[in-house]
C-alpha cells in the first residue's frame, strides 16, 4: 500500500520569500509519479508540478520546483518569491503504475502568505 | 485541453431526497473516472473508481447502494447520493484520467471544480 505524509498542517511565509512544503512517501514499487496540487478556498484542485520516479532531474514549473530525494523518499515542494495568491491548501499525491491509476493524497498543508 | 466539468457546483437538498452529480470530460475521452469526497479541513478521500461500461469499484467503507455511480460513456460519469442525510454533506470532486504513453505524466488525473452538497 502507498502512503503520503505531509507533516506540516499549517505554515506562514512572508510575501516574496521562498517556502518549502514537506512531503514524504512510502511505496515498494519502483515506477511511480509524484504530484503537487494547490486547492484555494474555491475548492478546485490546481495541478502544480509532477516528478516521475525515473526522472533524473528535479522538476520545475515557473516558481515551483520539486526537491526530489529518491533515497529518502521525499518530494518537497519549493515555492519561490511567495505571493499573496499562493495562500491555499497544498496536497502532495502519488500514483503507482501497478495500482490502477489511483492517486494517494497526503493530509495537506495550509500555506498562509503574510503581506 | 483536458477540462473536466461538474454539475451542479453546489446543491442544497432535504434529508431523504436523492441528488445526482455529473462529471464530464469536455475535450478528451477518459479511460477512468474517479469520485472523491472531502470534508472540511481534510484531504481528498477516494470513494470509487469507474471505467466506462463496467461497474464501479468502491473503496472500503463506501456504501455502493447509497452512492450510485454510472459511467455511461467515455466522457460522462454520474454520482447519485440516494436518500441523502446531513452526514452526507460534503465536497464531492470527480477526476478523469487518460493514458498518455508519450508523456512523463502517465495516468494524470484532471479534476473537476467540485460540488458542494448540503443536506438539511
Amino acid at each position: 500500500a502507498q502512503k503520503i505524509t505531509q507533516t506540516q498542517p499549517g505554515m506562514f511565509v512572508q510575501e516574496k520569500e521562498a517556502v518549502t512544503l514537506d512531503c514524504t512517501y512510502d511505496t515498494s514499487d519502483q515506477s511511480y509519479g509524484l504530484f503537487w496540487y494547490k486547492q484555494p478556498s474555491s475548492g478546485e484542485m490546481i495541478f502544480l508540478i509532477y516528478q516521475g520516479s525515473y526522472d533524473e532531474q528535479n522538476a520545475t514549473e515557473g516558481r515551483y520546483s520539486l526537491n526530489f530525494q529518491k533515497a529518502r523518499k521525499s518530494a518537497n515542494l519549493v515555492i519561490s518569491a511567495s505571493q499573496l495568491g499562493d495562500s491555499a491548501m497544498y496536497f502532495c499525491a502519488m500514483i503507482v503504475d501497478n495500482a490502477g491509476n489511483m492517486l494517494t493524497f497526503g493530509g495537506g498543508t495550509r500555506l498562509m502568505v503574510k503581506p | 485541453g483536458a477540462v473536466v466539468s461538474q454539475h451542479p457546483s453546489w446543491v442544497i437538498c432535504k434529508s431523504g431526497t436523492s441528488v445526482k452529480i455529473e462529471c464530464r470530460s469536455l475535450d478528451f475521452q477518459a479511460t477512468t473516472m474517479f469520485w472523491y469526497r472531502q470534508f472540511p479541513k481534510q484531504s481528498l478521500m477516494l470513494m470509487a473508481t469507474s471505467n466506462e461500461g463496467s461497474k464501479a469499484t468502491y473503496e472500503q467503507g463506501v456504501e455502493k447502494d447509497k452512492f450510485l455511480i454510472n459511467h455511461a460513456s467515455l466522457t460522462l460519469s454520474t454520482l447519485t447520493v440516494t436518500s441523502a442525510h446531513p452526514e452526507d454533506s460534503s465536497f464531492y470532486i470527480c477526476s478523469a484520467s487518460r493514458y498518455r504513453v508519450a508523456s512523463g505524466r502517465r495516468h494524470e488525473q484532471f479534476f473537476g471544480p467540485g460540488t458542494r452538497l448540503t443536506v438539511l
